[in-house]
């Protein structure tokens, strides 16, 4: 049984540019949350998809967007990189959208240089 | 507003020790506390849930504990070992449903 998987694992991408990180949903979940996080920080919630929607949303900037497929996979997408875009992206999947438990991939880590 | 509080931020001690990791949270309005466990540059693997009405889990040589009253969870390390070090985050799932984040205690084991 897969656990949650993203790609890519490492990318450097230019200020100004565009990015889309993706996401497989551990087998039986249909909840996809995203994250990022900083050095030496914890992580900080950017969205959660449930149903191919939306349901809740972190204080990130309208620059980052996403989807969730009929499949559950999702991706994330940030437009008009800035420096402090640099960060580990983690996608974490659960069965049940507000109280289960979270299973996290290994993260995908963009450097904006 | 949910706030969690990781204390000490760094921990070392010898192989062999038991050891307590500390959270604590300011309202105790919660869905469910999780631990985490992050390994450098990796993702977060998850170690136990202790829902809202449960005192504590257990798994291995782990045992944690919530006290929602006195704003508190515990995690408990029997017979550390080397491959136990890394940083060790607990996250409080708050009555938004948002999972507010402490920002974790690293944990290095010496041989």
């Amino acid at each position: 049984d897969a656990g949650v998987t993203q790609s890519p694992t490492h990318l450097i991408k230019t200020r100004g540019q565009q990015v889309t990180l993706r996401c497989s949903p551990k087998s039986g979940h249909d909840t996809v949350s995203w994250y990022q996080q900083a050095l030496g920080q914890g992580p900080q919630f950017i969205f959660q998809y449930y149903e191919e929607e939306e349901r809740q949303r972190g204080n990130f900037p309208d620059r980052f967007s996403g989807h969730q497929f009929p499949n559950y996979s999702s991706e994330l997408n940030v437009n008009a990189l800035l420096l402090g875009d640099s960060a580990l992206y983690l996608c974490a999947s659960s069965p049940i959208a507000h109280t289960g438990e979270l299973f996290f991939g290994e993260g995908s880590r963009l450097t904006v240089l | 507003k949910q706030e969690v509080t990781q204390i000490p931020a760094a921990l070392s001690v010898p192989e062999g020790e038991n050891l307590v990791l500390n959270c604590s949270f300011t309202d105790s309005a919660i869905y469910n506390l999780q631990w985490f466990r992050q390994d450098p540059g990796k993702g977060l693997t998850s170690l136990l849930l202790i829902q809202s009405s449960q005192r504590e889990q257990t798994s291995g040589r782990l045992n944690a504990s919530l006290d929602k009253s006195s704003g508190r969870s515990t995690l408990y390390i029997a017979a550390s070992q080397p491959g136990d070090s890394a940083t060790y985050l607990c996250a409080v799932k708050d009555s938004n449903y948002q999972l507010i984040w402490g920002a974790g205690t690293k944990l290095i084991i010496k041989p």
